[in-house]
């Protein structure tokens, strides 16, 4: 069954360092997606990406953020200078066009911030 | 803009009983409806959807969920509770748009005793 995947499973990074988390979305699907989940806290939409352009992005998706889908395959999460507060679970998803709007998502990558 | 609300942050039941975790979603459109469980240290897991149809949807591991326009909820329901129930449950809400986030609500956490 085709499933999201994402890389690392855990990133340690210093405050200030950049950061690029990886995502392969299910291969034939047209949506992406950024959320993440402070430990302890709901999950929160990020961004949505389609037909290499951001859709949509919450409060949350500041300057220090970029998404990019640099291949045929890979959807990228850069955090430009990470600070403390950006320790969370960062979950990717993709979704096809179909009426259900069923979003996939992927494992999590964990990111501490030290 | 849509978003739900989940009532009580840690619901315990015993081994055998009635699981009932409560959702009432706002939404301008007509909404789509999900619950995920996330397992600790693991990613969200689909349970269950509703779109559009029959209001009483089922999904796996013996949860269902019944929308009710009329009282705006979609409340998560299994008949009798196992010891592998216990998981963190979230409820979410997107739009009828493809590619629209989803918002999630800030999570039930279920604990099932012997």
């Amino acid at each position: 069954e085709p499933e999201v995947t994402q890389t690392p499973s855990h990133q340690v990074t210093q405050m200030g360092q950049e950061v690029i988390l990886r995502c392969v979305p299910i291969s034939n699907h047209l949506y992406f997606y950024w959320y993440r989940q402070i430990l302890g806290q709901k999950v929160e939409f990020l961004v949505s990406f389609y037909n290499n352009e951001i859709s949509e992005k919450s409060e949350i998706f500041d300057d220090q953020f970029s998404v990019e889908r640099p291949d045929g395959s890979n959807f990228t999460l850069k955090i430009r200078s990470t600070k403390l507060e950006d320790s969370a679970m960062y979950f990717c998803a993709s979704s096809g066009q179909g009426l259900d709007n069923e979003q996939f998502f992927g494992p999590g990558t964990r990111l501490t911030v030290l | 803009a849509q978003s739900v609300t989940q009532l009580g942050s840690h619901v315990s039941v015993s081994e055998g009983a009635l699981v009932l975790l409560r959702c009432n979603y706002s939404s301008s459109v007509p909404p789509y409806l999900f619950w995920y469980v996330q397992y600790p240290n693991q990613g969200l897991q689909l349970l269950l959807k509703y779109t559009t149809g029959a209001t009483l949807v089922k999904g796996i591991n013996g949860f269902e969920a019944e929308f009710k326009k009329s009282e705006t909820s979609f409340h998560l329901t299994k008949p009798s509770a196992h010891m592998s129930d216990a998981a963190e449950y979230f409820c979410a809400v997107s739009g009828l748009r493809w590619g629209n986030d989803m918002r999630f609500g800030a999570g039930t956490r279920l604990t099932v005793k012997p």
